[in-house]
């Protein structure tokens, strides 16, 4: 069955970097699309960035555009989110979620999320 | 302020319907892009509940549906029972924003 697990998160001082991995399995991950959301603590879900399963197409959303990269390694079934220039407000749980595609399919498969906190 | 407009909560006593409105506009939902909806019980990772405006996924009840109309959709719970307890949100893509959308969540308490 689909398997999404998270690491990399922890605490980190504002401007600081850190990078998260997502491991998939249970499926052929190059032939899906994934994306990174996040959810503050106490606050709602937010879509962060997008990545088509050939790499081809990526987006990011306006409030960490600049400062994240996403990338995957279809060899390694793995999703990786590099974050810079650390805020308080970049503090949330990150998801990792597979989709089968781009625009109108929903998330279908979420991991159970690393927690990324930001402070000093 | 998010970009899809849900009530903060709704409540209702066993065995009642309860419903979640979720308003957007014409660059998401009036696009017209479909509407998703996600269960997220208390301290675990959102669950998709609802896809493509009306379509339940195997293993949700049937006592939760959806619809959809204009820059608008709607999830409703009926037979409510206390495991249902849990923040909803509605999901779509937005053209302008060229991303995904949620609303702010919609907290269902069972009385």
């Amino acid at each position: 069955q689909v398997h999404l697990v998270e690491s990399g998160g922890g605490q980190v001082k504002p401007g600081g970097s850190l990078r998260l991995s997502c491991a998939a399995s249970g499926f052929i991950f190059s032939g899906y699309y994934m994306s990174w959301i996040r959810q503050a603590p106490g606050k709602g879900l937010e879509w962060i960035s997008y990545i088509s399963g050939s790499n081809d197409t990526i987006y990011y959303a306006d409030s960490v555009k600049g400062r994240i990269t996403v990338s995957r390694d279809n060899a390694k079934n793995s999703l990786y989110l590099q974050m810079n220039a650390l805020r308080p407000d970049d503090t949330a749980i990150y998801y990792c979620v597979r989709s089968d595609c781009g625009g109108d399919c929903p998330f279908e498969y979420w991991g159970q999320g690393t927690l990324v906190t930001v402070s000093s | 302020q998010s970009v899809l407009t849900q009530p903060p909560s709704v409540s209702g006593a066993p065995g009642q319907r309860v419903s979640i409105s979720c308003t957007g506009s014409i660059s998401n939902i009036g696009a017209p892009y479909d509407v998703h909806w996600y269960q997220q019980l208390p301290g675990t990772a959102p669950r998709l509940l609802i896809y493509n405006n009306i379509y339940r996924p195997s293993g949700v009840p049937d006592r939760f549906s959806a619809s959809k109309s204009g820059t608008s959709a709607s999830l409703a719970i009926s037979g409510l029972q206390a495991g249902d307890e849990a923040e909803y949100y509605c999901q779509s893509y937005d053209e302008n924003l060229i991303g995904w959308v949620f609303g702010g969540g919609t907290k269902v308490n069972v009385l």
